[in-house]
C-alpha cells in the first residue's frame, strides 16, 4: 500500500515568519510531487509541483525534494493569513495521485 | 487558463431520485477524474477517463455512474444513493495520465442526500 504522510497540525505561524510543511512518502519510484491549497469548504488548487532533486520557487513558495529520503516539503515565505488553509501534498505513483491527508495551516497576525 | 467547470455548485436528492453531476474543461486535456471528499479527509479516487475511455474505477458502487460524452466533458450520474455518499464531488483533469501532469480541480458539487 502506498503511503504519503503528513503532519496533520495544526501549525501555529506568526504572520511574515516562514511556514514549512512536510511530506514523506512510501513509492520509491514516485517521479511526481504536487503541494496543493485547500480553504475550507473549497476545492483544492494546484500551488507547485516539482519533479527534481532540490528546490523550486515559485513567488513566496519553495517546494524541495529530496528522493533519497523519500520527502517533499513546502516553505512559504512572508506568511499572509490568506495563505491559512489545509496543504495537500500528492505523489505519483502508477499513474495515480496518492493523497497525504493535508496539514492546516494557521497564520496568526 | 485553468478552468474546470461543474455544474451545479450545490445538490440535495433524496435517495429514490436520479441525478447528474456534469463537468466541463476546455484545455485540450485528454484526462478526466472524479474524486469524492469528505470533511478533513483528501480527495478519494473515483473513475479516471483516458482519452474519452474508462482506464480506472476504484471499485465505486454501481449506484455512481460515469459518463464521458467527448474529450470536454464528464459526467457523473447518481441513483438510489445513500446518506453516507453525502461529500463534495471533484471533477479535475490533466494533460494526459502519464508522469509530471498537474491536474486541476473543479469548485465541486457539494451534494446532501437525504
Amino acid at each position: 500500500q502506498k503511503e504519503v504522510e503528513q503532519n496533520s497540525g495544526p501549525l501555529s505561524v506568526p504572520e511574515g515568519a516562514i511556514a514549512s510543511l512536510n511530506c514523506t512518502y512510501s513509492d520509491r519510484v514516485s517521479q511526481s510531487f504536487f503541494w496543493y491549497r485547500q480553504y475550507s469548504g473549497k476545492s483544492p488548487e494546484l500551488i507547485m509541483s516539482i519533479y527534481s532533486n532540490g528546490d523550486k520557487e515559485d513567488g513566496r513558495f519553495t517546494a524541495q525534494l529530496n528522493k533519497a529520503s523519500q520527502y517533499v516539503s513546502l516553505l512559504i515565505r512572508d506568511s499572509q493569513p490568506s495563505d491559512s488553509a489545509t496543504y495537500l501534498c500528492a505523489v505519483d505513483s502508477n499513474y495515480q495521485l496518492i493523497w497525504g491527508a493535508g496539514t492546516k495551516l494557521i497564520i496568526k497576525p | 487558463d485553468t478552468e474546470v467547470t461543474q455544474t451545479p455548485k450545490h445538490l440535495v436528492m433524496g435517495m429514490t431520485n436520479k441525478k447528474s453531476l456534469k463537468c466541463e474543461q476546455h484545455m485540450g486535456h485528454r484526462a478526466m477524474y472524479w474524486y469524492k471528499q469528505k470533511a478533513k479527509k483528501p480527495p478519494e479516487l473515483m473513475f479516471v477517463y483516458s482519452y474519452e475511455k474508462l482506464s480506472i474505477n476504484e471499485s465505486v458502487p454501481s449506484r455512481f455512474s460515469p459518463e464521458c460524452p467527448n474529450s470536454s466533458l464528464l459526467n457523473l450520474h447518481l441513483h438510489a444513493l445513500q446518506p453516507e455518499d453525502s461529500a463534495l464531488y471533484l471533477c479535475a483533469s490533466s494533460q494526459d495520465q502519464g508522469l509530471n501532469t498537474e491536474a486541476f480541480f473543479g469548485q465541486g458539487t457539494r451534494l446532501t442526500v437525504v
